[in-house]
């Protein structure tokens, strides 16, 4: 693999289900981060890691939770997924210096019904 | 509160100039990026801003202004591949990235 991929690319889950949606990198940047995307509003973040064994809570982490076991893996859950969490999740990956670019994997479609 | 401001939507012809306007207001400043959305794709880097003045990169050039609190993207020779959502993002203070809602650009032959 090249770059940063996530999985699913899309899915209809029904409210109350669990799920984990998956994000790998393979550039061996430090810094991970995950977003949702909704119309007419910016990227605003979930959760981050600015390196492995460590996570921090980003603008909207209610009903989400993340594990970084390692450089390269930044799942997200949603331990009990509830309609409003339908959106489109980015994650995306950083050199782990606080100016560095981000680099988006091509994001999760999530419906919750 | 922060807050980052772009115009919705813009619409330019093909082989013309657009150019984005961007203004925040954030705890603090380190730095300013723009990215480019494709429907259904992925944002993709364009380019960084920290320092007052005009960055170019090909047909895409940046300039910010730290004392106004404002970004433009200027767009050149437009193309259709061009079609796409713009997106100005501020790192804030605590380093964070706080993003304006984009700019969707449609391009008319």
């Amino acid at each position: 693999i090249a770059g940063i991929t996530q999985a699913p690319t899309s899915q209809i889950l029904a409210a109350g289900r669990r799920m984990t949606l998956r994000c790998t990198q393979d550039m061996r940047h430090n810094a991970m981060y995950w977003y949702r995307q909704d119309l007419g509003l910016g990227l605003r973040l979930i959760h981050y890691s600015n390196t492995a064994g460590t996570t921090g809570k980003g603008e909207v982490p209610d009903g989400y939770s993340v594990s970084r076991a390692n450089t390269d893996d930044f799942p997200l859950t949603l331990a009990s997924a509830v309609p409003s969490q339908t959106s489109a999740y980015f994650c995306a990956s950083g050199g782990g210096s606080s100016t560095d670019t981000q680099y988006f994997g091509p994001g999760t479609r999530l419906t919750v019904l | 509160g922060q807050n980052i401001d772009q115009p919705t939507e813009m619409t330019a012809t093909e082989g013309a100039i657009v150019q984005i306007n961007c203004t925040y207001q954030t705890s603090g400043f380190n730095g300013l990026f723009w990215y480019q959305q494709h429907a259904g794709e992925a944002p993709t880097f364009l380019s960084y801003n920290v320092l007052d003045g005009l960055e170019e990169k090909g047909r895409f050039s940046s300039f910010l202004s730290r004392s106004k609190g404002y970004s433009y993207l200027l767009l050149k020779e437009l193309q259709m591949k061009d079609s796409a959502s713009y997106l100005c993002a501020v790192l804030d203070s605590n380093y964070q990235l706080i993003w304006g809602a984009g700019t969707k650009l449609i391009i008319k032959p």
